[in-house]
């Protein structure tokens, strides 16, 4: 299989808790995007990286939010002292350099905090 | 900055019926157009996309024209499926970057 993987699927924590997320892109996309939707709207943009560098962060991702991509492969990225805002799907990509071929997303973690 | 409007749903049709779903957009440069489709439990998938001014996007029996002058990108389709059923984002990007979503259309389609 040559999509993005995201793992786990699924995570219900405790108010407090850390958690982390990975995402494996396709192997040859040099990009790779994270972005969290919430029920009923659209995906809203988080950060990207171009190979290992984070080139982008958006004001949503508070202190608490911390993203990597170590050799430029896989990311993970980790939300500590979870809130229950926090809950959202969080959402992965991955996408060749050039603009206009648009992304390929994975399906997905979807966090619970309660 | 960057945003994009869609039109409310969610959106029932019976099958064969004609579908459009509206989407008008706000971007200071020249950005590309994109629909993306959301099947329950999946990640989105790119369904088509335009990269410029009357550029029409096809897929599937979707189609959707770039047009400037209205700054819209609409969605269409001459007979839906029931397979069909789905949610449908409107999307723009303009440095390549980033993309901005519309909030998601639910199309349910009945036999």
């Amino acid at each position: 299989d040559t999509g993005v993987s995201q793992n786990p699927r699924h995570k219900i924590t405790k108010r407090g808790q850390n958690v982390t997320f990975r995402c494996d892109p396709i192997s040859e996309h040099n990009r790779l995007y994270w972005y969290r939707q919430t029920l009923g709207q659209g995906p809203e943009f988080l950060t990207y990286f171009q190979n290992e560098a984070q080139l982008e962060k958006s004001r949503l991702l508070s202190d608490r939010f911390s993203a990597e991509r170590p050799k430029g492969s896989f990311s993970t990225l980790e939300i500590q002292r979870t809130e229950q805002g926090d809950s959202a799907m969080y959402l992965c990509a991955s996408s060749p350099s050039a603009l206009g071929y648009g992304y390929t997303f994975g399906s997905g973690t979807r966090l619970t905090v309660v | 900055g960057d945003s994009v409007t869609q039109m409310e749903g969610p959106v029932t049709l019976s099958e064969e019926a004609f579908l459009t779903i509206n989407c008008t957009y706000t971007a200071t440069g020249y950005p590309s157009l994109f629909w993306y489709v959301q099947y329950p439990g999946e990640g989105l998938q790119l369904l088509l996309k335009a990269t410029k001014a009357d550029d029409k996007g096809s897929n599937k029996g979707f189609e959707a024209t770039y047009r400037k002058e209205t700054t819209s990108f609409h969605l269409e389709k001459g007979s839906v499926q029931v397979s069909d059923s789905a949610v449908y984002f409107c999307a723009l990007s303009d440095t390549g970057n980033q993309f901005y979503f519309g909030t998601g259309t639910s199309l349910t389609v009945i036999p």
